[in-house]
């Protein structure tokens, strides 16, 4: 048990189209990190969250962001999708019990048709 | 930035044979942690080890920090160990984890 759901597990959209992730992470996870998962690759990093402040980002464009809410849930938003963002989304809590484990969620994938 | 590399890329194993996964990294290291990665895409924590070794059942993992590598041994292989095995590693707490490329294991029964 991490600790850390994501939802929805499956979503389709169309290229163009917005899309808003969800994470929930249990209390002791201030940072909440976002990553992307192509296939056949290993995660690639986003952008992290702590205390509700982004305070890293990967090499991703602005048309990726994100929230992170004082109830330690948080989203990743994407515009304008493009059919390279088809992928698996992982989210990722750390800090619980003091540690830098970081735990991960089941994922989003994502498919842009 | 931090470099990650496994190998092998592949690994096939009859069941109950034992294999060695490595992991190799680029600079010093704040946090190292192996991951199994379920047919499902669910990242499951086997261990967190930036140095010294530890044991868990039938996985074992050594880190040698002044060398820069990571072993992942597995033991009398099952045909659910399958799946990919991730090394990931990050500079400091507040950095963000670097993924290797993984090792896709398949036991076969």
């Amino acid at each position: 048990e991490t600790g850390v759901t994501q939802s929805p597990t499956h979503l389709i959209k169309t290229r163009g189209q917005q899309v808003t992730l969800r994470c929930s992470s249990q209390s002791g996870h201030n940072t909440v990190s976002w990553y992307q998962q192509a296939l056949g690759q290993g995660p690639q990093f986003i952008f992290q969250y702590y205390r509700e402040e982004e305070n890293g980002r990967g090499n991703f464009p602005p048309r990726f962001s994100g929230l992170q809410f004082p109830n330690y849930s948080s989203e990743l938003n994407v515009n304008a999708l493009e059919l390279d963002d088809s992928a698996l989304y992982l989210c990722a809590g750390r800090g619980r019990g003091g540690t830098d484990t970081q735990y991960f969620g089941p994922g989003t994938r994502l498919t842009v048709l | 930035g931090i470099q990650v590399e496994q190998s092998p890329p592949d690994l096939i194993l009859q069941e109950g044979a034992n294999s060695t996964l490595r992991c190799n990294f680029s600079d010093s290291v704040n946090n190292l942690q192996w991951f199994h990665q379920n047919p499902w895409g669910q990242l499951i924590n086997l261990f967190y080890i930036p140095s010294g070794t530890k044991q868990n059942g039938r996985l074992s993992a050594t880190t040698v920090a002044t060398e820069r590598y990571s072993l992942l041994y597995i033991s009398s292989s099952q045909t659910t160990d399958s799946g990919v095995y991730f090394c990931a590693v990050d500079y400091s707490g507040n950095t963000p984890l670097v993924f290797g490329k993984g090792t896709r294991l398949s036991v076969i029964a």
